[in-house]
């Protein structure tokens, strides 16, 4: 069985802040571990994955995760917060004999003052 | 780029009505998947279907609900009798081939049920 937890559910940065979403799972295979981003009334567009190979993977619009087997984590960072950063990010898992299906965080809420 | 449609955006409807929900997957995908998100909670898994059939289903994916991919683009979700508590957003989602690849998301139908 896999899990996810993500640790606060609101995290709230001063624009330029550094960004850090925390994100742990629990899974009985290697997982693939994914960071999605819903804005307000949106879908869910995938920020990055990671599935084998370098554990520091980037995404789109200057986020990175970093894939700790020993800890559990694949936390997700971002230097520099920016305004149009606020949203709801969600961390997900899955498995290559999982079928494809993701098991979702909680999610958490991120409001970035100016 | 290629998207995942989804139609209608907001259905309100009354408690034990039928609704159907509907999906354009991606054209070159072969796995589809719906989940859903009540307010304010994580997205949870529904159902994966492949091949003309479902593949997995969570314990929420009861009688109540079925899947049909009736003409080899669209990809629907029925709910026969709707009740109060299927009140949430329905995301579909398809995946062109299971392991590495991404799993891309519609934008969601917002079901009201009243």
């Amino acid at each position: 069985a896999q899990s996810v937890t993500q640790l606060g559910s609101h995290v709230s940065v001063s624009e330029g802040a550094l960004v850090l979403l925390r994100c742990n799972y629990s899974s009985s295979v290697p997982p693939y571990l994914f960071w999605y981003v819903q804005y307000p009334n949106q879908g869910l567009q995938l920020l990055l994955k990671y599935t084998t190979g370098a554990t520091l993977v980037k995404g789109i619009n200057g986020f990175e995760a970093e894939f700790k087997k020993s800890e559990t984590s694949f936390h997700l960072t971002k230097p520099s917060a920016h305004m149009s950063d606020a949203a709801e990010y969600f961390c997900a898992v899955s498995a290559y004999n999982q079928g494809g299906k993701l098991i979702f965080g909680q999610g958490t809420e991120l409001s970035v003052k100016p | 780029e290629p998207e995942v449609t989804q139609t209608p955006s907001h259905q309100v409807t009354q408690m034990g009505q039928e609704v159907i929900l509907r999906c354009v997957p991606i054209s070159n995908h072969l796995y589809f998947y719906w989940y859903r998100q009540i307010l304010g909670q994580k997205v949870e898994f529904l159902v994966s279907f492949y091949n003309n059939e479902i593949s997995e289903k969570s314990e929420i994916f009861d009688d109540q609900f079925s899947v049909e991919r009736p003409d080899g683009s669209n990809f629907t979700l029925k709910i026969r009798s709707t009740k109060l508590e299927d009140s949430a957003m329905y995301f579909c989602a398809s995946l062109r081939r299971q392991g590495t690849d991404t799993q891309y998301f519609g934008p969601g139908t917002r079901l009201t049920v009243l």
